[in-house]
């Protein structure tokens, strides 16, 4: 069965640090993974996705950025974060009909 | 384009009433997915069911009934005799089957709260 891990699961960082959020997933190859962000109260919004290594689309333009550096790894990143950056980060595989979610990462930006 | 819309942004019940959720979506393929799930306080969002455009036959598990109608494009959520482990925050989803990525769009969730 696939299961997806992320860490860290909460994070505190101020106003202009770096972020790295990494997500895993095991049980499968080649998978479609996606990041989606939840701001506190509000619905989920799809940030990036990739169907490959290398490969990234994005859906949102922000200072965010993905990269997929292997097949079954798939990593968040920004240079300098904004107060709007907290969130809830979820990471996600999908194929036809299949959706699993990560635990999720809550993010708070000071 | 895919749109996946929730009405309700709060109800809220007292314990053993009955509940419905609404979802409505739009979409131009004409194989798709539909979800929910719940999302408590927790945080983690948990699979509640997946319908394919293909089976409209409605289904029932345990107090949770959902209802799914093509001719207007809804997948309403019905939770009989509600109870206070049900306050949570509900998201409809939609997945296209010819999209590229298989992604998943989301409604703007409900928040159900549930009083004793």
């Amino acid at each position: 069965s696939q299961t997806i891990h992320q860490w860290p699961a909460t994070l505190v960082q101020p106003v202009g640090s770096p972020l790295s959020l990494e997500c895993t997933v095991e049980g499968t190859s080649n998978p479609n993974l996606y990041w989606y962000r939840q701001a506190a109260g509000r619905g989920l919004q799809l940030l990036f996705y990739s169907v490959g290594i290398g490969q990234i689309s994005s859906e949102v333009p922000q200072n965010l950025s993905a990269s997929r550096p292997q097949d079954r790894q798939f990593i968040l990143s920004s240079k300098k974060l904004l107060l709007s950056d907290s969130g809830f980060y979820l990471c996600a595989w999908m194929t036809t009909g299949i959706s699993l979610f990560g635990p999720g990462t809550r993010l708070t930006v000071t | 384009a895919q749109k996946v819309t929730q009405a309700q942004t709060e109800i809220s019940v007292v314990e053993k009433e009955d509940v419905t959720l609404d979802c409505v979506y739009e979409t131009r393929d004409t194989t798709y997915y539909l979800f929910w799930y719940k999302q408590p306080p927790s945080g983690e969002l948990v699979f509640l069911i997946r319908r394919n455009s293909f089976d409209e036959q409605n289904e029932i598990s345990g107090r949770y009934s959902w209802n799914f109608q093509k001719s207007t494009s809804s997948f309403n959520f019905t939770i009989t005799a509600s109870q206070v482990v049900d306050s949570a925050v509900y998201f409809c989803a939609l997945s296209e089957a010819d999209n590229a990525g298989n992604m998943l769009t989301f409604g703007g969730g409900t928040r159900l709260m549930v009083k004793p």
